[in-house]
């Protein structure tokens, strides 16, 4: 069965800082792999995803991934943290089939310091 | 655009109580999703529908039940209420075009079992 893990639950940077997110996937077939971002009390809303067209996938405000099949992963990262990025991140792969599971992982809380 | 619609947004139940929680989108999606959220646990599937007549268990089913009332509509009933359901539920929904596709969620239900 597919799944992600997510490195870390929580994250701590300071305002300018690199963010860097950690996700590494499980699958014997090729993934396709989603970044979420959930604000508080929301529900989630699509960063970005990965369908095999380029390994740097560029997402919304200034996010972007990308897909190393070496190394099974697909790291999350935006160059400057802005104060507003402040949220919880997931990870998630879906089944290759058409309408099937969408697994997520255990998710990343990001802190931005002022 | 209403997109995916979630009732009610709060609940409070008792031990061996029953209830249903309703999702409806309005996108014209054939893949809709449950799932439940929990501190340090991510979000994770308790059912899926891949089309309207279907529907497949996820990760956690136990305790819970589904109806693909329609295309537009998927129910999640808990007929005997646990302290271990108390979480937060999302709807999600999915186009038919493909694992590549992103999933849209609705607000979310806080269910508080006591």
């Amino acid at each position: 069965a597919q799944s992600v893990t997510q490195l870390g639950s929580h994250v701590s940077v300071s305002e300018g800082a690199l963010v860097l997110l950690r996700c590494n996937y499980s699958s014997s077939v090729p993934p396709y792999l989603f970044w979420y971002v959930q604000y508080p009390n929301q529900g989630l809303q699509l960063l970005l995803k990965y369908t095999s067209a380029a390994t740097l996938v560029k997402g919304i405000n200034g996010f972007e991934a990308e897909f190393k099949k070496s190394e099974t992963s697909f790291h999350l990262t935006k160059p400057s943290a802005h104060m507003s990025d402040a949220a919880e991140y997931f990870c998630a792969v879906s089944e290759s089939n058409q309408g099937g599971k969408l697994i997520f992982g255990q998710g990343t809380e990001l802190s931005v310091k002022p | 655009n209403a997109g995916v619609t979630q009732t009610p947004k709060f609940q409070v139940l008792k031990t061996g109580q029953s209830m249903t929680l309703q999702c409806a989108q309005d996108m014209n999606h054939n893949s809709m999703y449950w799932y439940r959220q929990d501190p340090g646990m991510g979000l994770r599937l308790i059912y899926y529908s891949a089309s309207e007549g279907t529907t497949d268990k996820g990760e956690v089913p136990n305790g819970y039940n589904v109806s693909r009332l329609n295309k537009r509509e998927f129910s999640l009933r808990l007929e005997s209420a646990a302290p271990s359901q108390t979480s937060v539920y999302f709807c999600a929904s999915r186009p038919a075009a493909g694992p590549f596709t992103e999933a849209f969620f609705g607000q979310g239900t806080r269910l508080t079992v006591v």
